[in-house]
C-alpha cells in the first residue's frame, strides 16, 4: 500500500480557477508537510502541520492555504491560480523528532494555462 | 540565511566510484539528509548523518563534518539505474518546528 497518497497526479487549469490537492498517510507520522518543486528542480517548503497544527509557514502566497482535517491528511487549496504556480508540489510526513527521513508522495504536476 | 551547494551535474562510468560534496552555512542545524530523484518520481531517502564521520549503507556511504558544514555521499559500483538527481537537505529546528531545507540537487549521469 501506498505510504504516502497524493491526488490527483496531474492538473491542468486555466489562470484564476481555484483547486486543491489532497494528501493522505498511513504512517502513523506525526507531522506532514508541502514542498513545491520548480522547473529547475529547486525542492522549497511551504508548509509543515503537527497534529493538525500549522506550525511552518514559509512566506508563500494567501492564495495557498492549507488544511489539516486531522494529523493523517493535509491538503492544499489554491485561489485565483496564475501562470507562475506551475510546478510539482510534493506532500512529505515524518515522525517527529527522529532521524527517519521524510516520505514523499509521488507529487502533483500543476499546469497553469 | 540558509545556503546548500552541490555541483550541478556530474558523469561518472558504470562500476566506479563517485563522491557528491554537499557544502551548507545554516543556523539551527539538526542533522543532513541525502536523497535520490529519478526524472518523474518523488525524491526517495538514502541516507541521515547527525554526528560527525562515516555512515554507510550497501553501496552508498555518506560522511559529515559539522565544523567545516560539509557532507559528500559516495556511490561504489556504480549502476545505470543510479543515473538521478541526488538532493543534499539539511534539517533545521526552528522556533516553529523542524524542517528540510533543500539544496539544488545534483544530476548525476552514469555512462558505459
Amino acid at each position: 500500500d501506498t505510504a504516502v497518497s497524493q491526488t490527483p497526479k496531474y492538473l491542468v487549469t486555466q489562470m484564476g480557477n481555484d483547486k486543491s490537492i489532497k494528501c493522505e498517510q498511513n504512517l502513523g507520522h506525526d507531522t506532514m508537510y508541502w514542498y513545491k518543486q520548480d522547473s529547475k528542480k529547486f525542492l522549497k517548503i511551504m508548509f509543515s502541520y503537527n497534529n493538525k497544527e500549522l506550525i511552518i509557514n514559509e512566506t508563500v502566497p494567501n492564495r495557498f492555504s492549507p488544511k489539516s482535517p486531522d494529523k493523517a491528511h493535509l491538503n492544499l487549496h489554491i485561489n485565483s491560480l496564475e501562470l507562475g504556480d506551475s510546478a510539482v508540489y510534493f506532500c512529505a510526513s515524518s515522525p517527529t523528532g527522529t532521524g527517519i527521513g521524510y516520505t514523499f508522495g509521488s507529487g502533483t504536476r500543476l499546469t497553469v494555462v | 540565511g540558509q545556503n546548500i551547494d552541490q555541483p550541478t551535474e556530474m558523469t561518472a562510468t558504470e562500476g566506479a566510484i563517485v563522491q557528491i560534496n554537499c557544502t551548507y552555512q545554516t543556523s539551527g542545524f539538526n542533522g543532513l539528509f541525502w536523497y535520490q530523484q529519478h526524472a518523474g518520481e518523488a525524491p526517495t531517502f538514502l541516507s541521515y548523518n547527525v554526528l560527525d564521520g562515516l555512515e554507510e549503507k550497501g553501496r552508498f556511504s555518506s560522511f559529515l563534518s559539522r565544523s567545516k558544514g560539509y557532507s559528500y555521499l559516495l556511490l561504489k559500483e556504480l549502476q545505470m539505474k543510479d543515473s538521478a538527481s541526488y538532493l543534499c537537505a539539511v534539517r533545521l529546528t526552528t522556533g516553529g518546528g523542524n524542517k528540510l531545507t533543500f539544496g539544488t540537487g545534483t544530476q548525476l549521469k552514469v555512462e558505459l
